[in-house]
């Protein structure tokens, strides 16, 4: 299958600083991409739809002033969190559509865990 | 709504089959699919089943539908330590590829 890359696996940041995240599609393009929160022992939740070239959509309850998504290629998008705080702190992972772009082949990234402290 | 329901815990032996089950709400949905994480790790997708279909067997898994019910299930024959892992069932309710996924149930495989 395709094959999704986030970068880093992992990041401690200080309370009240900003710390970027990438997905990349490795061997196909992407023109949307998933971003998705996990909290321990918990199922994922939809934070937003990232879809190149335009404005991300989020979902319901999700500040994204706080969650800056940019999706700048067809092969990358970032998902930057803004001053962040403790409660930030999860597993955040994206996914993307597979070169066919039909729904079943939606792959995911192997996550990056956000330590706030 | 869009809402989908798994047991959170499933213990086996080594050997034995594994079935996990799931239920989904909306009528609508024409992919149903079940994914593996690992401790630390992202989502693999194991297989899917397009909503036109009661069952899909792929190597040692088997996934039956009823659409009727709503009712998706995932088999694991044989199951293996390293099956041990949460799994979850999501649906696709339309075309935007927005995944609604159940809560996972955790898979523990005893030797």
């Amino acid at each position: 299958g395709a094959v999704v890359s986030q970068h880093p696996s992992r990041v401690i940041c200080k309370s009240g600083t900003s710390v970027k995240i990438e997905c990349r599609s490795l061997d196909f393009q992407a023109t949307t991409m998933f971003w998705y929160r996990q909290f321990p022992k918990q199922s994922l939740m939809l934070m937003a739809t990232s879809n190149e070239g335009s404005k991300a959509t989020y979902e319901q309850g999700v500040e994204k002033d706080k969650f800056l998504i940019n999706h700048a290629s067809l092969t990358l998008s970032t998902l930057t969190v803004t001053s962040a705080h403790p409660e930030d702190s999860s597993f955040y992972i994206c996914s993307a559509f597979g070169t066919s772009g039909l729904a079943y082949e939606q792959y995911f990234g192997p996550g990056t865990r956000l330590t706030v402290t | 709504g869009e809402d989908v329901e798994q047991s959170l815990f499933l213990s086996v032996r080594e050997g034995d089959s594994s079935v996990i089950n799931c239920t989904y709400t909306d009528s609508s949905s024409t992919y149903l699919y079940w994914y593996k994480q690992e401790p630390g790790a992202g989502l693999q997708l194991l297989t899917y089943i397009f909503s036109n279909m009661d069952m899909k067997q792929d190597q040692r898994l088997t996934v039956l539908l009823n659409k009727k019910d709503k009712h998706l299930s995932l088999r694991i024959a044989d199951t293996q330590t390293g099956d041990s892992a949460i799994y979850f069932c999501a649906e696709i309710p339309n075309q935007g590829g927005k995944l609604i996924f159940g809560q996972g149930t955790e898979l523990s495989v005893k030797p």
